[in-house]
């Protein structure tokens, strides 16, 4: 059971170069979202979809980009990459249910990213 | 603004002690508190959750503490072992959010010495 798996696992990156991060689950799961991890920051949400086609912005969009043409797959990427994007990224998915397994989240084992 | 307020920034306890990490939480329309572990070089998975019928879970060595007058949270981690050693993370979210959004609060980092 592979759950959620991101690649690359590390990259580095020039200012102003363009990358993307994949994301791809088995779970079947309807949303999916991509968080950035910050020391001291804990994990902020950069993008979310709630189901393929369907995409919106979380609390650090800027400079990220995203689409869902499938419900296995949600991209993360960077238009043109800033040292500020230095980050380790997760990309995490869950089910759409209510119950008592609808709201946990599974993460990705993360993608570490060094912008020069 | 932060939504969820998580305390302290890091903890050392030693091999038997108990840990507590503590947090707090403004919007009253959350309704599922998590809490995530994360060791390093991996993913944060979920440790323990409850929801705020309860004043207590508890799972093995792990107990959650709920304070819904005082919008606080806490976890307990009964005789630390230096494999607990991670950072832990507290979330809130609301049940049916179509988001299915957490809020996460900024980590502890606990080390457990031997």
């Amino acid at each position: 059971n592979a759950g959620v798996t991101q690649t690359p696992k590390f990259q580095v990156l020039k200012t102003g170069q363009s990358m993307t991060l994949q994301c791809a689950q088995d779970m079947n799961h309807e949303y999916m979202s991509w968080y950035r991890q910050d020391p001291g920051m804990g994990l902020r949400l950069i993008h979310y979809s709630v189901g393929a086609g369907i995409t919106d912005q979380g609390e650090v969009p800027n400079g990220y980009n995203v689409s869902r043409s499938t419900t296995e797959d949600f991209p993360l990427r960077l238009l043109s990459a800033a040292p500020s994007q230095t980050s380790v990224y997760f990309c995490a998915s869950r089910t759409g249910g209510t119950g008592a397994s609808g709201n946990t989240i599974y993460f990705g084992e993360g993608s570490w990213l060094t912008v020069v | 603004q932060q939504q969820v307020k998580q305390s302290p920034q890091s903890l050392i306890v030693q091999k038997g002690g108990i840990s507590i990490i503590n947090c707090a939480y403004e919007n009253t329309a959350f309704d599922y508190f998590p809490w995530y572990q994360q060791f390093p070089g991996k993913g944060p998975a979920l440790l323990i959750a409850i929801r705020p019928d309860v004043s207590e879970k508890k799972e093995g060595r792990f107990t959650i503490s709920f304070n819904k007058s005082a919008k606080q949270f806490s976890l307990h981690i009964m005789d630390s072992q230096p494999g607990d050693s991670a950072t832990y993370f507290c979330a809130a979210s609301t049940r049916g959010s179509t988001l299915g959004r957490l809020y996460f609060g900024r980590g502890t980092q606990l080390t457990v010495w031997p």
